[in-house]
């Protein structure tokens, strides 16, 4: 068991361009999680997959953001045209998928800062 | 924006000392987890409650889900450097067949030697 992976871990870009991210849960965990963390906050919530199905979305996911787990392990989160309010750190998260209370192990984050 | 809050925002503790951090929750939860993040870290998790007026112990940490379901509290006794950091409470809340957790802004804690 390595983990939750993600990558890269930081990512500086300029305002206007495009960023993919990527996560890779634990192995076998069904259920995948992104939120978003900003300086002096908690992590928010943002999507949330069971295997390939993108059950849930924040409203904080505008149409600028769009995220895919196409074989139900590793996802992705791509920003589009990315704005300095994009700032933050993006952390996935996995879970077994056993129960409704099933623990969600953190990757390490990617931190992405927009100029 | 949250539901769930968190206090004090910050805690500055003398080593040894015991301190105590605090989240109340606007809607009845299904259970609480808390989670640690180092400085430059991320979130780990170190403990679910699940049932009313639950109290679980690990080591110096004790923590306590609320009879109603709606706040928790994690004290920490004999404070040490190595409990710097950011607690975070998370309330789940069940949707359909899984649970949105919902985290507080945490509660930073700087230990003085």
């Amino acid at each position: 068991d390595t983990g939750v992976s993600q990558n890269p871990r930081h990512k500086i870009t300029k305002r206007g361009q495009n960023v993919t991210f990527r996560c890779d849960p634990i192995s076998e965990h069904n259920r995948l999680y992104w939120y978003r963390q900003t300086l002096g906050q908690g992590p928010e919530f943002l999507t949330y997959f069971q295997n390939e199905a993108q059950l849930e979305k924040s409203r904080l996911l505008s149409d600028r953001f769009s995220a895919e787990r196409p074989k139900g392990s590793f996802s992705t989160l791509e920003i589009q045209r990315t704005e300095q309010g994009d700032s933050a750190m993006y952390l996935c998260a996995s879970s077994p998928g056993g129960g409704v209370t099933d623990t969600q192990y953190f990757g390490p984050g990617t931190r992405l800062t927009v100029l | 924006g949250q539901q769930v809050m968190q206090i004090p925002q910050y805690q500055h503790v003398q080593e040894g000392e015991d301190f105590t951090t605090y989240c109340n929750s606007s809607t009845t939860l299904s259970n609480i987890q808390w989670y640690k993040q180092r400085p430059g870290g991320h979130p780990v998790f170190l403990i679910q409650l699940v049932k009313s007026g639950e109290v679980k112990k690990q080591k110096r940490l004790t923590f306590q889900f609320g009879e109603a379901k709606k706040n928790s509290s994690l004290h920490i006794t004999a404070t040490q450097t190595t409990d710097v950091g950011t607690y975070f409470c998370a309330g789940l809340v069940v949707t359909d067949s899984w649970g949105k957790l919902q985290f507080g802004a945490g509660t930073q804690v700087v230990v003085t030697p």
